[in-house]
């Protein structure tokens, strides 16, 4: 069974920090992963979703990569704001299954 | 679209009645995944379904949770009866296929 661990489970950075946050998986059979924010009391939101055969997605300040081989992903993120505190999770895809990581809670102090 | 819709938001019901969580995923996913997030647990996948069919129930933990299907467009989450460890945030989610999963804003249970 596919396990996903992420790493460090909580950071807190000064404002305009760049930072990484960890993601790893067990088994690098996978179609894609996607890495999810969440903000207290909401649902999840999609970020960035990476194809098995991609090696890297870039959104505005974020930028995810992917390793199948080593099964591991990181999502960073430049110039940190307030706004981006939230947890901030992983889900790996294999085919209809996804399977997430516990998360980081990620705060950026003003 | 109006994304996955889930009611009722929030819900304080009493240890032993039945609770009811629905729904409405997005028109056009063929995949619809009820997880149950914790503080201890994390996101934990309960069922997922697949063009309206159960494909995956093991993570639902006891016979006192059951979930249905009827239609492409609605789906159910009832617990009976209900114990105060079921107190969670239930989420709804729905895919197309390996695209990206789009999750509803959940559901707030609690039993006391």
């Amino acid at each position: 069974k596919q396990e996903v661990t992420q790493i460090p489970a909580a950071l807190s950075v000064p404002e305009g920090e760049n930072l990484v946050l960890n993601c790893s998986f067990t088994d690098s059979a996978i179609y894609n992963l996607q890495w999810f924010r969440q903000d207290p009391g909401k649902g999840l939101t999609s970020l960035l979703l990476i194809q098995s055969s991609q090696r890297e997605q870039t959104s505005g300040r974020l930028n995810a990569s992917l390793d199948k081989s080593s099964g591991r992903s990181t999502l960073y993120i430049a110039a940190s704001q307030p706004g981006d505190s939230a947890t901030y999770l992983c889900a790996v895809s294999t085919g209809n299954q996804f399977y997430f990581g516990t998360g980081t809670s990620l705060t950026v102090i003003p | 679209d109006a994304g996955v819709i889930q009611s009722p938001r929030h819900e304080v019901t009493e240890m032993g009645q039945e609770v009811t969580l629905r729904c409405k995923p997005i028109s056009g996913h063929n995949s619809l995944f009820w997880y149950r997030q914790t503080m201890m647990r994390g996101l934990e996948l309960l069922i997922y379904f697949n063009n309206n069919v159960p494909i995956d129930d093991s993570g639902m933990p006891e016979d006192r949770f059951s979930a249905k299907m009827p239609n492409a467009s609605f789906s159910t989450l009832k617990i009976q009866p209900s114990e105060p460890r079921d107190s969670a945030v239930y989420f709804c989610a729905s895919s197309l296929g390996e695209n990206t999963i789009y999750f509803g804003e959940g559901s707030w249970l609690t039993v006391v």
